[in-house]
């Protein structure tokens, strides 16, 4: 079963450019979360989706935004980049289950560097 | 808020030594759940274990065992008979019931041969 997979893994960008991420969940995985992951804050959620809707959304700026699509896989989107954005961006999916957590399964990550 | 701590920055021990992981957590929920999770060198997440607040049994797997104290607040991860293998980070952490988990910061285990 093949696992999560994150595209691009290393992508190098400068301040003031946008950058988008893939994510493909588990097959059968209905639930995509992102999650930030810095030196100085350490792991920070960013959003959840589920069904194409944002069900749940971390402390992040408006420039940072996300989709679902249809077939389950999400794009996350960083506008305006700065410094403080270079981090791995890791994306986990889950079998939805209301009212349960489940398991969440990692993504190796897009590690984004900016300049 | 939830708020997860783990005191212990880095870990060094010997092959073959035993090691316990601390974890501490603040919650006002009455139910939540308690993460375990792995992030070798490559970077993705490994997930380990998951409890929820109304299950207090320890759990083993293998060499690996898990202490979750309700009364302390608490949910300790040893390894048993450490590997090499084992060296990675290791993430504490926490939910209330949706997919936004908050982390501790993390525990570097360095297993020397």
């Amino acid at each position: 079963k093949a696992g999560v997979t994150q595209t691009p893994r290393y992508l190098i960008k400068t301040r003031g450019q946008q950058v988008t991420l893939s994510c493909s969940p588990i097959s059968g995985h209905r639930s995509v979360s992102w999650y930030q992951q810095t030196p100085g804050q350490g792991l920070q959620f960013l959003f959840e989706y589920f069904s194409e809707t944002q069900r749940n959304k971390g402390n992040f700026p408006g420039r940072f935004s996300g989709r679902q699509f249809s077939n389950s896989r999400s794009e996350m989107n960083v506008s305006t980049l700065e410094l403080g954005d270079s981090a791995l961006y890791l994306c986990a999916s889950s079998y939805y289950r209301d009212r349960d957590t489940g398991e969440l399964f990692f993504g190796e990550g897009s590690r984004l560097t900016v300049l | 808020a939830q708020k997860v701590t783990q005191a212990q920055t880095e870990i060094s021990v010997v092959e073959k030594e035993d090691v316990t992981l601390d974890c501490v957590y603040e919650t006002r929920d009455t139910t939540y759940y308690l993460f375990w999770y792995k992030q070798p060198p490559s970077g993705e997440l490994v997930f380990l274990i998951r409890r929820n607040s109304f299950d207090e049994q320890n759990e083993i797997s293998g060499r690996y065992s898990w202490n979750f104290q309700k009364s302390t607040s608490s949910f300790n991860f040893t390894i048993t008979a450490s590997q090499v293998v084992d060296s990675a980070v290791y993430f504490c952490a926490h939910s209330t019931g949706r997919r936004a988990l908050t982390f501790g910061s993390g525990t570097r285990l360095q297993v020397q041969p």
